[in-house]
């Protein structure tokens, strides 16, 4: 079945550190993927999306590369930021979207 | 109003309590799920409702029981929970079958004491 493996968290950063948040995936077909960010105290929200191998989704700074050769989607940013601090999910769909286990990424001043 | 909206926010049940949560669409999906987010687990995917019609029940206690009036609201009956019951409930709706993503409600936070 189709499945999306994220790198363990939590995750602490200093500000203006550089951000990556592994993701990848397994799937038959040809998956459109999705990072969605969760704020404290309230739900998801898409932040960006790629629908086909070699698109680059990017969104307030982030930015993701579907990547079929390594089945990966990997989240980055170059300068994070205090508010940047959330939960972030990664995701594929084909008939249904698929979540991995979300990662928590904490920004220190 | 835009966006799908979930009531209430917070609540705290006893275990012999019935209850039920809300959730409102406003975008014209065609397709609704519940989401159940508990701490240090993934996101569970409970019901999906597609034009209506339940079409995924993932295994789900039958204290939690479903309704889907049409397609802008979604019910999750609640009945006889146990503490364990206890998470955040969120709600989506997105156009079935259409790659676009789902839309999230900010949830209803659950306490069964």
């Amino acid at each position: 079945g189709n499945s999306v493996t994220q790198m363990e968290g939590p995750v602490t950063l200093s500000e203006e550190a550089f951000l990556t948040i592994n993701c990848t995936y397994t799937a038959t077909g040809y998956p459109s993927l999705f990072w969605y960010v969760q704020y404290p105290g309230e739900g998801l929200q898409l932040l960006l999306k790629a629908t086909k191998a070699d698109d680059k989704g990017s969104n307030k700074g982030f930015e993701a590369t579907y990547r079929k050769e390594t089945t990966s989607f990997h989240l980055e940013k170059g300068s994070v930021q205090v508010s940047d601090s959330a939960v972030y999910f990664c995701a594929l769909w084909t008939q249904k979207l698929v979540f991995g286990q979300g990662t928590r990424l904490t920004i220190n001043p | 109003e835009t966006g799908v909206t979930q009531t209430p926010r917070h609540l705290v049940m006893g275990m012999t309590n019935k209850k039920s949560l809300k959730c409102e669409q406003h975008l014209g999906h065609n397709a609704m799920y519940w989401y159940k987010q508990s701490a240090k687990k993934p996101l569970e995917l409970m019901f999906v409702y597609s034009l209506e019609e339940r079409v995924e029940n993932n295994s789900v206690p039958s204290r939690f029981s479903p309704e889907c009036p049409n397609s802008s609201h979604l019910f999750l009956h609640l009945h006889t929970l146990q503490p364990e019951d206890s998470a955040l409930y969120l709600c989506a709706s997105s156009q079935a079958d259409r790659v676009s993503g789902y839309t999230f409600g900010s949830g209803t936070r659950l306490t069964v004491v």
